[in-house]
C-alpha cells in the first residue's frame, strides 16, 4: 500500500520560492504520474500540474506555467514542488497525489496528508 | 470560478437517499471519465468514486456515480451523519490539458 508523506508547514515572504517534497513508500515509484493540487482556505481543488519520474515527462497547469516547477528524485522516491513569486493569493494546502488509470482517465489516490503554505509579510 | 460546476450544499436526513451534481462541457465530462473525492475538514481528499462508476476497495456500496452528456452524479443512499463532508467532482479536460474540479458541495445531514 503506497503512502505519501510530506513535508512540513512553510511561511514565506511575498516574492519568495516555497520547495514542498512528498516522499512514496510502499509502492513502485517509478512507472506512475504523480500530481500536486492545493487548496485555498476555504475553497475547492486546483491541479497544479504532475510528473512521470520514470521519463521525468511533466505537465502544468496554465494557471501556474512558468511559475512551478515539479522534479523526481527516483534515488529516493521523492517529488517535489517549487512555486516561485509567491503572493498572499498562494496561501494554501499544497497535496501530492499518485495518478491511477491512464492518461486522460486518470485519478488520484492515494493523497499526501498536505503541506500548509502561508505568504505573509 | 471552476471548471465543473457543482451545487456548493446539499442535505438529507439519516437513512434517505441524496443525489449531488456536475455539470461540465464536451471538452471534459463529455469525453472523459469523472472520478469523485470526498473530504473532511482538515483532511486530504480521498477518492470515492472513479471512471464515473467504479467504487475502490472500501468504498461501501451506499455510493454510486453515473454519468450522461456532460454531467455526472453522485448518490448516497442509506445517509449515516458519518457522510458528512464535501464531494468534489473532477475530469480531465481536454482544452485545458489536465486534470479540472468542479466547486464542491457540502453535504450536511440534518
Amino acid at each position: 500500500q503506497v503512502q505519501l508523506v510530506q513535508s512540513g508547514a512553510e511561511v514565506k515572504k511575498p516574492g519568495s520560492s516555497v520547495k514542498v517534497s512528498c516522499k512514496a513508500s510502499g509502492g513502485t515509484f517509478n512507472s506512475y504520474t504523480f500530481s500536486w493540487v492545493r487548496q485555498a482556505p476555504g475553497q475547492g481543488l486546483e491541479w497544479m500540474g504532475g510528473i512521470i519520474p520514470m521519463f521525468d515527462i511533466v505537465n502544468y497547469a496554465q494557471n501556474f506555467q512558468g511559475r512551478v516547477t515539479i522534479t523526481a528524485d527516483k534515488s529516493t522516491s521523492t517529488v517535489y514542488m517549487d512555486l516561485s513569486s509567491l503572493r498572499s493569493e498562494d496561501t494554501a494546502v499544497y497535496y501530492c497525489a499518485r495518478d491511477g488509470g491512464s492518461y486522460r482517465q486518470n485519478w488520484f489516490d492515494p493523497w499526501g496528508q498536505g503541506t500548509l503554505v502561508t505568504v505573509s509579510s | 470560478q471552476s471548471v465543473l460546476t457543482q451545487p456548493p450544499s446539499a442535505s438529507g436526513t439519516p437513512g434517505q437517499r441524496v443525489t449531488m451534481s456536475c455539470s461540465g462541457s464536451t471538452s471534459n465530462i463529455g469525453s472523459n471519465t469523472v472520478n469523485w473525492y470526498q473530504q473532511f475538514p482538515g483532511t486530504a481528499p480521498k477518492l470515492l468514486i472513479y471512471s464515473s462508476n467504479q467504487r475502490p476497495s472500501g468504498v461501501p456500496d451506499r455510493f454510486s456515480g453515473s454519468k450522461s452528456g456532460t454531467s455526472a452524479s453522485l448518490a448516497i443512499s442509506g445517509l449515516q451523519s458519518e457522510d458528512e463532508a464535501d464531494y468534489y467532482c473532477a475530469a480531465w479536460d481536454d482544452s485545458l490539458n489536465g486534470p479540472v474540479f468542479g466547486g464542491g458541495t457540502k453535504l450536511t445531514v440534518l
